[in-house]
């Protein structure tokens, strides 16, 4: 069965920088596109940026664009998100989504909660 | 970008029939998707492409609407679908409702 097995919880300074995993299995990696959603405490879903496992192409929404790093390792079936220069305001809970083209995310990542304090 | 406006909360009791709205800024053909989320849980999809059932996913739950206007019907409603319920477009990039909290009377 499609499973996205994402890195554990995170505690980060101000200013550093964290780097977290999604591991696919149970389909061709390579298939499908990865994106990542950012969910603040007690909010909403923001869309982050998507990364093309096959082409490693990728795509940020604008105001992810400097803060955001996708990459993937394809003979792991692994995805990559590393989020710079840490604020307060990037802490929240991270995921991975697989996206069913041209619709929806199909199956989620349980979730990378990310905390920033010094 | 693409805004979703969703009422934030509703209360029903066990048996009822509830109707969660999504409204679109602008027009998303019927490239809108509905998520469960319960607490500590990652997002669940229940309907995508305005309408479609997602694998797995009881049938008391529906989904209808196109352009602006969008639903999630749940008839009728168990107690097991406290949840919060998002709705996402991805015809313009992917954006999201800001959630409705389903309680239970």
């Amino acid at each position: 069965q499609v499973k996205l097995l994402q890195s554990g919880a995170a505690l980060v300074k101000p200013g550093d920088s964290v780097k977290m995993s999604c591991k696919a299995s149970g389909y061709t990696f390579t298939d499908y596109i990865i994106h990542w959603v950012k969910q603040s405490h007690g909010k909403s879903l923001e869309w982050i940026g998507f990364i093309n496992p096959y082409s490693g192409g990728t795509n940020y929404n604008e105001q992810f664009k400097r803060k955001a790093t996708l990459t993937v390792d394809k003979s792991s079936s692994t995805a990559y998100m590393e989020f710079s220069r840490l604020t307060s305001e990037d802490s929240a809970i991270y995921y991975c989504a697989r996206w069913q083209q041209p619709y929806c995310f199909d199956y989620w990542g349980q979730g990378v909660m990310v905390t920033v304090s010094s | 970008d693409t805004v979703l406006t969703q009422s934030p909360a509703l209360a029903v009791s066990p048996g009822e029939r509830v109707s969660i709205s999504c409204r679109a800024s602008e027009g998303v053909n019927s490239y809108m998707h509905w998520y469960q989320q319960k607490p500590g849980q990652q997002p669940r999809l229940l309907i995508y492409k305005a309408s479609n059932l997602a694998s797995g996913v009881p049938a008391r739950f529906s989904g209808s609407g196109s352009g602006t206007d969008f639903t999630l019907t749940i008839d009728p409603v168990e107690a097991d679908d406290t949840a919060t319920y998002f709705c996402q477009q991805s015809l313009n990039d992917w954006t999201f409702g800001g959630g409705t909290k389903l309680e239970l009377k």
